[in-house]
């Protein structure tokens, strides 16, 4: 299995909170992602990173910030928790672009 | 951009019947194709995947999917399920020459193996 942790994996909140996910990978992989998973829209992409502080955005991402100041991490915020944003996230790696992405194992973020 | 569409959410076969998990995208680009895998309660596991080459590509539990360009559909097929194959499998696509492999995914679909 690839090298992917996420912290925490399960979380409550309460809606209007910041709220920190974070991605860390042992296989100093270039290319780091971060997606939801919410029934009836299997998963989708929410942003993501090709390098040390370089990120873009995906499909999603309104209401979600990230970083990524070292390889090894990467971390998605919602600056102010939202009950829309229940949902269970996934981080994945990836070596190159056409490599095969590993998913993380998932935070369940439930917003109250 | 691309989209996905898995026409069928729910699955249910016997054990040992074939099945065909569907599975059309659009893109205006030319596209890599995959299947992912998601036990309860695990992350998504590569099952296979076409990037180039031969249509037909195989998984090393007896999965099968192909490439059809002109159908622009990526089915899964498998001969013979077993109970172990019970999981929700997600078809996605990515753009080729895009940089970082954005996957765009379908809504899934339920396979359930009856005894």
């Amino acid at each position: 299995d690839a090298g992917i942790t996420q912290s925490p994996r399960h979380k409550v909140t309460e809606t209007g909170t910041p709220v920190t996910l974070r991605c860390h990978q042992t296989e100093n992989h270039r290319y780091m992602y971060w997606y939801r998973q919410d029934p009836g829209h299997g998963l989708r992409l929410i942003h993501y990173s090709y390098g040390v502080k370089d990120t873009d955005k995906g499909e999603v991402s309104d209401g979600y910030s990230v970083s990524r100041s070292k390889t090894e991490d990467f971390l998605l915020t919602l600056e102010s928790a939202t009950s829309s944003q229940t949902s269970v996230y996934f981080c994945a790696i990836s070596g190159t672009s056409q490599e095969t992405q590993y998913f993380g194992p998932g935070t369940r973020l439930l917003v109250l | 951009a691309q989209s996905v569409t898995q026409l069928d959410s729910q699955v249910p076969v016997f054990e040992e019947a074939p099945v065909e998990l569907r599975c059309n995208y659009s893109s205006s680009v030319s596209v890599y194709l995959f299947w992912y895998v998601q036990y309860p309660n695990q992350g998504l596991q590569l099952l296979l995947k076409y990037l180039s080459g031969s249509t037909l590509v195989e998984s090393i539990n007896g999965f099968e999917a192909e490439f059809n360009k002109s159908q622009t559909s990526f089915h899964l097929r498998k001969p013979s399920v077993h109970i172990s194959d019970t999981a929700e499998y997600f078809c996605a696509v990515s753009g080729r020459g895009q940089g970082a492999q954005k996957l765009v995914f379908g809504q899934g679909t339920r396979l359930t193996i009856n005894p």
